[in-house]
């Protein structure tokens, strides 16, 4: 148990559903981050929210979309997606700021299937 | 080319042996972090140091900021550490972090 929960463990969609990926942090954190993970690549950040301020990986198609309505709450929006989006979306939290400042705590990710 | 590069990319090894995964980088970094990834794909983080080694259990980091270089060793290995062990440097920025692809270790009894 890292603090840093996620819902759904797996997803599978068809390209014209919506859908959204839910994390939640129980850390106290004030910053958050989706990861992506594909097979034998590193993982990729999409996006990070952190002191009220949002930073995107501009490679990152607008069909995700990133919502952090406060510290603790993370959403990725799904909106017609594509089979290549097919991966393991991962969730993490840290402190900026302090003694540990950087150390990522992650969920447990979202398997995500697109057929 | 990625900023982060790590060998061995696959490590099979037989219970009790000592192993060590090895992390280069390029970029600048406040921070070099060790995460293990088990199946079913949870990540936990393991080490974060900026300088010299860090020792919890059996496992060892160790790095050397002029050479750009980590390690990470884990003495009398066992089944349970079988997991995929992921090397990911922090930026100056703090935001930014630069991740290897991982090493995929296996330690048969």
């Amino acid at each position: 148990e890292t603090g840093v929960t996620q819902t759904p463990r797996h997803l599978v969609m068809g390209m014209t559903n919506k859908k959204s990926l839910k994390c939640e942090q129980h850390l106290g954190h004030n910053a958050m981050y989706w990861y992506k993970q594909s097979a034998k690549k590193p993982l990729e950040l999409m996006f990070v929210y952190s002191l009220e301020e949002r930073v995107e990986n501009n490679s990152v198609p607008s069909r995700f979309s990133p919502e952090c309505p406060n510290s603790s709450h993370l959403f990725l929006h799904l909106h017609t997606l594509q089979p290549e989006d097919s991966a393991l979306y991962l969730c993490a939290s840290s402190q900026r700021g302090g003694p540990h400042t950087g150390e990522l705590f992650f969920g447990e990710g979202s398997r995500l299937t697109v057929l | 080319k990625n900023e982060v590069e790590q060998s061995p990319q696959n490590l099979t090894a037989q219970e009790g042996e000592f192993i060590t995964i090895n992390c280069s980088y390029s970029v600048g970094i406040s921070a070099l972090h060790w995460l293990q990834q088990h199946p079913g794909g949870g990540i936990v983080s393991l080490f974060m140091l900026s300088s010299g080694k860090k020792k919890h259990g059996r496992l060892i980091a160790t790095i050397n900021i002029q050479e750009k270089h980590s390690s990470l060793h884990i003495t009398a290995s066992h089944p349970r550490d079988s997991a995929v062990y992921i090397c990911a440097a922090q930026g100056n920025t703090g935001n930014q972090f630069y991740f290897g692809t991982g090493t995929s270790l296996t330690v048969i009894p």
